[in-house]
């Protein structure tokens, strides 16, 4: 199957900072990508859709100046959360379909300390 | 926006033990897919329904589409500790591709 690789898999980071998740296509080439978020024990929630080209598109109550995204290659969307406080700590999944399958990243932990 | 509910949120059984999870909706989908995510990792594509009362075998899961397409199960037979994860369902977006998982069946089995 399709691969779609994330990175980092684990970040640690200071209240008030920003930090970037990148999510890429390996060999196949995405014009769209969804990002998720996931926490504890929960299933996973659509944030956005990222489009190549074109502005993403964000589900009702998420903060688009919160997480930026940007896909800027057919093969690369990075999310950015941008001043980041504890209660953004979350785990933070991306995914690209082929077909009629969804092949996800294999999931950014974020912790904000 | 497609609301699906998944049941049981929880469950933890013995290993040998056969088991069902329901995903449940008011809307009808075109078709409807199950994902499992271990823990840590991204979900994987267990199977896609497309037709009204399909059932298809994956090993010792089975998966029926209810017959109006608004609901669809997963049945484990015996019931091994390499089952335990988060079953995810959710209805395949046609147009865009995005899905919008349910709330998610966390199954356990113990050894």
């Amino acid at each position: 199957g399709a691969v779609v690789s994330q990175h980092p898999s684990r970040v640690i980071c200071k209240s008030g900072t920003s930090v970037k998740i990148e999510c890429r296509s390996l060999d196949f080439q995405a014009t769209t990508m969804f990002w998720y978020r996931q926490f504890p024990k929960q299933s996973l929630m659509l944030m956005a859709t990222s489009n190549e080209g074109s502005k993403a598109t964000y589900e009702q109550g998420v903060e688009k100046d919160k997480f930026l995204i940007n896909h800027a290659s057919l093969t690369l969307s990075t999310l950015t959360v941008t001043s980041a406080h504890p209660e953004d700590s979350s785990f933070y999944i991306c995914s690209a379909t082929v077909g009629v399958e969804a092949f996800f990243g294999q999931g950014t932990r974020l912790t904000v300390v | 926006t497609q609301l699906l509910e998944q049941s049981p949120q929880f469950l933890s059984i013995q290993e040998g033990e056969n088991l069902t999870v329901y995903c449940n909706s008011s809307s009808v989908f075109s078709s409807l897919q199950w994902y499992r995510q271990e823990p840590g990792e991204g979900p994987v594509l267990l199977v896609t329904v497309v037709t009204g009362g399909e059932v298809k075998k994956l090993k010792r899961l089975t998966f029926q589409f209810g017959d109006a397409r608004k609901d669809s199960s997963l049945h484990i037979t015996a019931a091994q500790p390499g089952d335990t994860g988060l079953y995810l369902c959710a209805p395949r977006s046609s147009n865009t591709g995005k899905l919008i998982f349910g709330q998610g069946t966390t199954l356990q089995v113990k050894p």
